[in-house]
């Protein structure tokens, strides 16, 4: 089945620095891809959606100076979680829509950041 | 503004029983739903539902759709410890591939 993986799976950072998370499809192109949030015991929060080519579209209340995406190709999507500070803790999962299955995501398996 | 609604929130049950989670949603020009069951790491896909009235299966797990009440149910009979997880409940809109998900119920399984 399509595979989406994520890297790092887990991360520790200082206060301050800059965090970069990368999503990629390992068996399919993909045009766009989503970014997600998920505290802990809640559900997954759409963060913003990553296009190849083009900007990001972000969801209100996110600052897209703070989380910059980057889909610098068909496979490749990277979320950068600048001047990171101890509330921007969680879990970060991209997922990706597969054309042939229809509208069926495939999730990557999350990054745990956890920022000092 | 688009809502999924998931109930309960969390349920406790023994081993062998039957459960039904119930997913409602308000979603401009509806496509698909879907459900996801979220354990330590990343939600894997169940089910996708299209059409209403045509119940899907996998082995104790089915799951069906109501487009006239907005809504869908997904079952699980025999239940064992493994089901214990968070199940996803999430909308597709007609235009582009955006999740709306609900909250999630958390599943848990007593031996």
């Amino acid at each position: 089945g399509a595979v989406v993986s994520q890297h790092p799976s887990w991360v520790i950072c200082k206060s301050g620095t800059s965090v970069k998370i990368e999503c990629r499809s390992l068996d399919f192109q993909a045009t766009t891809m989503f970014w997600y949030r998920q505290f802990p015991k809640q559900s997954l929060m759409l963060m913003a959606t990553s296009n190849e080519g083009s900007k990001a579209t972000y969801e209100q209340g996110v600052e897209k100076d703070k989380f910059l995406i980057n889909h610098a190709s068909l496979t490749l999507s990277t979320l950068t979680v600048t001047s990171a500070h101890p509330e921007d803790s969680s879990f970060y999962i991209c997922s990706a829509p597969h054309r042939e299955v229809g509208e069926t995501q495939y999730f990557g398996p999350g990054t745990r950041l956890l920022v000092l | 503004e688009d809502k999924v609604v998931q109930s309960p929130l969390s349920l406790v049950v023994h081993e062998g029983d039957t459960v039904t989670l119930n997913c409602s949603y308000e979603v401009t020009n509806f496509r698909s739903l879907l459900w996801y069951k979220q354990e330590k790491k990343a939600p894997t896909f169940l089910f996708m539902l299209t059409s209403s009235g045509i119940e899907k299966k996998s082995g104790r797990l089915s799951s069906i759709l109501d487009k006239k009440e907005l809504s869908s149910i997904l079952n699980i009979t025999a239940t064992q410890t493994g089901d214990s997880a968070i199940y996803l409940c999430a909308v597709v809109r007609e235009y582009g591939n955006k999740l709306v998900f609900g909250a999630g119920t958390i599943l848990r399984v007593k031996s």
